[in-house]
């Protein structure tokens, strides 16, 4: 499984975009990158997954390089609600089955 | 649509205790997973299982069983508890496929006195 260094916290205030980056530096080929958003006293939720280049939902973007050895997750224009942990995974569960968390990057919005 | 059901919410047992927590989910997944999480950190595999009828180790599987007698179904045992086992556990399952998203259910506050 590849190891995944992300930041313990950062602060932003509403209404700015938020970039959180996650490095895996021993990203395997079949390895896609994930991440999952925590409100406290809840379980994690799916936020947006990637393999290469960008990909874009309603909720984030995601920013993958050419090498893949990090990834990093956008989120427009946040609210107090988007206070949360965000967690990048990175693995291929078809083969390996389980799925690890990390520490996670823990995001307070300020108004 | 349930999605994951994790009985019970809440329980306080006594050092020594046994118990058992069940997770249901109703998506047809081969997959699912018992984590724990403590105050102020990520969650940790306890156990995992790709499958009705086998069962794996995560990352701190030492005080718990697991069994997965049907796919719908994971149940996570503490034989004798400890305070140490005080936390919340999460349970989630999947499909198998790696670009697939896991879910998760709302969790177990249990506390060990």
């Amino acid at each position: 499984l590849a190891k995944t260094t992300q930041p313990i916290s950062m602060d932003s205030y509403e209404g700015q975009e938020v970039n959180i980056t996650c490095s895996h530096n021993n990203i395997a080929t079949n390895d896609y990158i994930t991440w999952y958003q925590q409100f406290p006293s809840q379980g994690p939720r799916f936020i947006i997954q990637g393999y290469k280049t960008k990909v874009t939902n309603e909720v984030a973007s995601l920013f993958i390089p050419a090498d893949r050895k990090s990834s990093t997750l956008s989120l427009p224009r946040v609210s107090l609600s988007d206070t949360a942990v965000y967690y990048c995974l990175v693995g291929d569960r078809g083969s390996q089955g389980n799925l690890i968390f990390g520490k996670g990057t823990k995001l307070s919005v300020k108004p | 649509n349930a999605g994951v059901t994790q009985t019970p919410k809440f329980r306080v047992l006594k050092t020594g205790q046994s118990m058992t927590l069940l997770c249901a989910q109703d998506m047809n997944h081969e997959y699912m997973y018992w984590y724990r999480q403590d105050p102020g950190m990520g969650l940790r595999l306890i156990h995992y299982s790709v499958g009705e009828g086998t069962t794996a180790k995560g990352e701190v599987p030492d005080g718990y069983n697991v069994s997965r007698l049907k796919k719908q179904n994971f149940l996570l045992g503490l034989e004798s508890a400890a305070p140490s086992q005080t936390s919340v556990y999460f349970c989630a399952s999947s499909p198998p496929q790696g670009n697939t998203e896991a879910f998760f259910g709302q969790g177990t506050r249990l506390t060990v006195v």
